[in-house]
């Protein structure tokens, strides 16, 4: 499985743009990189998901670098409703979703 | 369309008492999941189905037992509840690309 790290926790100002981290230098060629989030207690949530190219849905955008050792996860306005924790996570096989293997993530505190 | 439900969303149990822990999904998927997550931790597999009659065994298994008899239905059982199996229960049922996740059972186990 291709490891990910990303950092422990992140500020970031109302209405800014969060830029979240991941590096998963030894993902392989076919292997997908997903984001969750998980609000306070709830079930996660599905974010977006890429291969190599970028990716933008409704809630954020994915920038996955040229060489696909690391990708960043962009929230464009964040609000407080943002503040959870943000996985990063790449399954083993290509466009596999099932066998995910969840770290720590990244705790993102949106301030007003 | 309720997604994913999980039932109860509280549970408080005693040493050595049995339970089994709902979950329905009405999305028609055939990959469902159960997780558990302590506290400041991530979530661990502890069974998944790929199908009605299909289970197999996650990262954590012992302690606990699945059945898929319907697509819908996917419930955990306990068989003999230990404290070390206090947690917070997720049922997630899998699309292609995307994992939905009930709401969550939080278990206590005195």
């Amino acid at each position: 499985d291709a490891k990910t790290t990303q950092p422990p926790s992140m500020d970031c100002a109302e209405g800014r743009a969060a830029n979240l981290p991941c590096n998963h230098s030894t993902i392989s060629g076919n292997e997908y990189v997903y984001w969750y989030r998980q609000i306070h207690s709830q079930g996660p949530q599905y974010i977006i998901h890429g291969l190599k190219n970028n990716e933008t849905n409704e809630m954020a955008s994915l920038i996955i670098t040229e060489d696909r050792k690391s990708s960043t996860l962009i929230l464009p306005h964040a609000t407080l409703r943002d503040t959870a924790v943000y996985y990063c996570i790449v399954p083993p096989g290509a466009g596999n979703n099932r066998k995910l293997i969840w770290g720590l993530g990244t705790s993102l505190a949106v301030n007003p | 369309n309720a997604g994913v439900t999980q039932t109860p969303k509280f549970q408080v149990l005693k040493t050595g008492q049995s339970m089994t822990l709902q979950c329905a999904q009405d999305m028609n998927h055939e990959y469902m999941s159960w997780y558990r997550q302590d506290p400041g931790m991530g979530l661990r597999l502890i069974h998944y189905s790929v199908g009605a009659g299909i289970t197999d065994q996650g990262e954590v298994p012992n302690g606990y037992n699945v059945s898929r008899s319907t697509t819908e239905d996917f419930p955990l059982r306990l068989l003999s509840a230990a404290p070390s199996q206090t947690s917070v229960y997720f049922c997630a049922s899998t699309a292609y690309n995307e994992q939905f996740f009930g709401p969550g059972t939080r278990l206590t186990v005195l």
